[in-house]
């Protein structure tokens, strides 16, 4: 089981560029969320998908931000255009949909923008 | 407006010896509370959880209590290890997500 795979794991970029981050749940898991940690806000959900489908995105900043999962083992967080206080540590995690309360955690992506 | 608080960013305990890791929530409708562990530069790893409808769960050295007048709970860790040294999140479950705690930083000395 190679567990919840993001990429990249590093992501150095300047302001106004467009930033992809990449995930691959956990096969079998229908349920894939994303979060976003920083020093002042803690780890705070931003969106999350049952089904390949967005349930809930209230967490999403602004619209620079949006998630994608075009099928079950793949989904995408985009930022366009990226501001400097985007700088944080993305994490992307996938559960069984009975199972929501025990989510298994990506390694993250530390994202920089200069 | 912080529905999970942990009061505690940081915490120092000897080997041997019993951490005790605070949380506080607000909302009365959470009916799943958990503790997650995270090493730095890996993910956060689910450690225990215990549901609003019991006040204690226990899981080897890892004991969850839930006081919920108090909307209080803690986390015990006995004997605490050196590598039980770790940030831990508590978080609450409502509505299908996850709400996380700020995180409070173990740090256990030999």
């Amino acid at each position: 089981d190679a567990g919840v795979i993001q990429s990249p794991r590093h992501e150095v970029t300047e302001m106004g560029q467009e930033v992809t981050l990449r995930c691959k749940p956990i096969s079998g898991h229908n349920s894939l969320f994303w979060y976003r940690q920083t020093m002042m806000r803690g780890l705070e959900l931003l969106i999350y998908f049952n089904n390949n489908v967005p349930i809930d995105d209230s967490g999403m900043p602004e619209d620079r931000f949006s998630a994608k999962m075009p099928n079950a083992s793949f989904s995408t967080l985009k930022i366009q255009p990226s501001e400097p206080r985007d700088s944080a540590v993305y994490f992307c995690a996938s559960s069984l949909p009975a199972y929501q309360e025990t989510q298994y955690f990506g390694p993250g992506t530390r994202l920089l923008v200069l | 407006d912080q529905q999970v608080k942990q009061n505690s960013p940081s915490l120092s305990v000897q080997e041997g010896r019993i951490s005790i890791l605070n949380c506080d929530y607000t909302n009365s409708m959470f009916d799943y509370f958990l503790w997650y562990k995270k090493y730095p530069a890996e993910g956060p790893t689910f450690l225990i959880s215990i549901s609003s409808i019991k006040d204690k769960n226990e899981d080897g050295r890892f004991t969850v209590f839930l006081n919920k007048s108090a909307k209080h709970l803690s986390l015990h860790i006995v004997p605490s290890q050196p590598g039980d040294s770790a940030v831990y999140f508590c978080a609450a479950t409502f509505g299908g997500k996850l709400i996380f705690g700020q995180g409070t930083e173990l740090s256990v000395k030999p």
